[in-house]
């Protein structure tokens, strides 16, 4: 089975500040990581994914993630943050194609002006 | 691409009601997810068609749960005897097989259901 744990529920940051958000997943066999965005009152939407090759992955509005498999993670970066990337943020790992996906709970990222 | 969409977009019933929701996916995706999500929590899967075949089904999902997808287009997902703990924010996401090595999803808003 898989379970993702994002470590921090809610991370407040000063706006242009550089900001980290924390993945950890657990499974038994490969896996595909993602990351998706909820903005308030809006779906879901895929911000990066890691299939295979480069452990560095860059996503939309400027997202970046790392994998590591020795620490079973895959964090979240961004170098500078704006007030618009005021959203939940979740980790996901599915198995392959075809198979359901496992979500973390979720951090909330708050930029602050 | 007119993205995914789920109708209504806010149910509110009373306990003991049944409930059916919509989802349409994009048109060229064969295969279309129910997630539940509740506040605080991560979206946590439901069930999982591939065309119209229902290939997984949660475990956590009671019988007073059904879902459809009688012709590998829209699906309705029906809640029966509704209980206060099934309110939740229904989500509805769709993929296409031609995402080769991993899955894209593309979620809709949801319908958000609050049982009185």
């Amino acid at each position: 089975a898989q379970s993702v744990t994002q470590l921090d529920s809610q991370v407040p940051v000063f706006e242009e500040a550089p900001v980290e958000l924390r993945c950890n997943y657990s499974s038994s066999v490969s896996v595909y990581l993602f990351w998706y965005v909820q903005y308030p009152n809006q779906g879901l939407q895929l911000l990066l994914k890691y299939l295979s090759g480069s452990t560095l992955v860059k996503g939309i509005n400027g997202f970046e993630a790392e994998f590591n498999k020795s620490q079973t993670s895959f964090h979240l970066r961004k170098p500078s943050v704006h007030i618009s990337d005021t959203a939940e943020y979740f980790c996901a790992v599915t198995p392959g194609t075809g198979n359901q996906f496992y979500f973390g709970t979720g951090t909330s990222l708050t930029v602050i002006p | 691409d007119t993205g995914v969409s789920q109708d209504p977009r806010h149910k509110i019933t009373k306990r003991g009601q049944n409930v059916t929701f919509r989802c349409d996916p994009i048109s060229e995706h064969n295969r279309l997810y129910w997630y539940r999500q509740t506040l605080g929590q991560g979206p946590e899967f439901l069930t999982y068609f591939q065309n119209e075949a229902q290939l997984e089904k949660s475990r956590l999902l009671s019988d007073r749960f059904s879902a459809e997808r009688p012709k590998g287009s829209f699906s309705t997902l029906e809640i029966q005897r509704t209980e206060q703990g099934d309110s939740a924010m229904y989500l509805c996401a769709s993929s296409s097989f031609r995402d080769r090595g991993g899955e894209k999803l593309f979620f809709g808003s949801g319908t958000q259901l609050s049982v009185l």
